[in-house]
């Protein structure tokens, strides 16, 4: 079946630097939603990106959708404690939403 | 703000019996998901429901899981025969238009099959 591959698992910043996760699908994608979920709690909706090579912001995010509609990221600048959690990327395939196995920000002590 | 509401929050049980998990989706939506994720991993879609019937199921959503939409307002998740690997965290979600867009999850119930 469809899979959309999330890289990477982890990833361990300062406070302060900036944080990246990416998508990748095999098959071009009709959209790509983001969803984060902070320790313990539920999934929460982001953003949903459509168009190809579409770049939007929401304060210090950024998610981009690739020319080709296959791939995807987010990118954080100047991470800060509230921003911990797991992202994920999910992908409309065959009338199901399939997941990327997330990436969990930490921030080091 | 509206939310996706569930319970229990948590929910201990033994293997080979059957539990209900519940929700009240958002009230105005509709479009009503079950997924799950087995601690903190992977969110797995189980069924989407809509117009009082199932759109979409897994390979995970087998003869043991049933969904239903008793009234105008709960819809719930039934496992007749638990089993050890049904140990997970359930969320119920909700979309208010359109498949797959924009769901909002409730909190959760934990399930443990022992």
């Amino acid at each position: 079946g469809q899979q959309v591959m999330q890289i990477p698992q982890y990833q361990h910043v300062q406070e302060g630097e900036d944080f990246t996760t990416y998508c990748n699908s095999s098959t071009t994608l009709s959209n790509i939603q983001w969803y984060k979920q902070r320790p313990g709690g539920h999934p929460v909706f982001l953003i949903q990106l459509v168009k190809s090579g579409e770049v939007k912001k929401q304060k210090r995010l950024t998610f981009q959708f690739g020319e080709a509609k296959k791939n995807s990221s987010l990118h954080i600048t100047a991470t800060q404690t509230t921003d911990v959690g797991t992202y994920f990327c999910a992908m409309d395939s065959n009338y199901q939403l399939i997941w990327g196995a997330g990436t969990k920000l930490i921030i080091k002590p | 703000e509206p939310e996706v509401t569930q319970t229990p929050s948590h929910q201990v049980t033994q293997m080979g019996q059957e539990v209900i998990l519940r929700c009240v989706p958002i009230s105005n939506h509709l479009y009503f998901y079950w997924y799950r994720q087995i601690l903190g991993q992977k969110v797995e879609f189980l069924v989407s429901f809509y117009n009082n019937e199932i759109s979409e199921k897994s390979e995970i959503f087998d003869d043991q899981f049933s969904v239903e939409r008793p009234d105008g307002s709960n819809f719930t998740l039934k496992i007749r025969s638990t089993k050890l690997e049904d140990s997970a965290m359930y969320f119920c979600a909700s979309s208010e238009e359109l498949r797959n867009e924009k769901l909002f999850f409730g909190s959760g119930t934990q399930l443990s099959v022992l």
